[in-house]
């Protein structure tokens, strides 16, 4: 089974500062990896995709997301955040043809507050 | 439109009332899922269509749910008897591709909450 482990329910940063939001993976074979914002009372919104290639991944908004295959993890992050990117984010991971569901898995979500 | 619509957006149901959920999904998109988000947790994923085939129903959690999507374009979530554990935002999906799920567009959501 595929599952996705986001370990904090809340991430604190000011405004300038570089964020992280962690996220963890377990799936069967290559994962095909996600990463989606919820701001309020608006839908779930595309950030960025891994697939396959560079372990860094550019995304909207000035995101980006680090594949590390050793540490089964895929950490979002962002050099300098402002008020508007406190949000709901969450990580998802599907399996390839190969092993691993097609239909991807979400985690439970992070807050992230960033602090003027 | 240009995004994914989903209607209503708020429902409030009498327990044991049937209820429907509709979504208009970008035009053209051939893949369509649903997932359901209970207060606090990721989107669980219920059910996929690939234009009007339902390809994948393993995530709908009874018989009481049955969702359909006749001509490939618009479809509806409906629950049948709710439950107070029915109680969830329910998120549809589109996608241009037809493979089971690449980036998504997802719409706002319906809340339900069961009486």
């Amino acid at each position: 089974a595929q599952s996705v482990a986001q370990p904090e329910d809340q991430v604190n940063v000011a405004e300038g500062n570089p964020l992280t939001v962690k996220c963890t993976y377990s799936v069967s074979g290559n994962p095909y990896l996600f990463w989606y914002v919820q701001y309020p009372n608006r839908g779930l919104q595309f950030l960025l995709k891994y697939i396959t290639g560079d372990n860094l991944v550019k995304g909207s908004y000035g995101f980006e997301a680090e594949f590390n295959k050793s540490q089964t993890s895929f950490h979002l992050k962002k050099p300098s955040a402002l008020v508007s990117d406190s949000a709901l984010y969450f990580c998802a991971v599907r399996g390839f043809a190969s092993g691993g569901s097609y239909i991807p898995t979400f985690g439970r979500g992070t807050s992230l507050i960033v602090h003027p | 439109g240009a995004g994914v619509s989903q209607s209503p957006r708020y429902k409030v149901a009498k327990r044991g009332q049937d209820v429907a959920l509709r979504c208009d999904p970008i035009s053209g998109h051939v893949s369509l899922f649903w997932y359901q988000q209970a207060l606090g947790q990721g989107p669980e994923f219920l059910t996929y269509f690939q234009n009007e085939a339902q390809l994948d129903k393993s995530g709908l959690p009874s018989d009481r749910f049955f969702a359909e999507r006749p001509e490939g374009s618009v479809s509806t979530l409906k629950i049948q008897r709710t439950q107070q554990e029915d109680s969830a935002v329910y998120l549809c999906a589109s996608s241009d591709k037809m493979d089971r799920f690449t980036e998504a567009f997802f719409g706002q959501g319906t809340r339900l909450t069961v009486v």
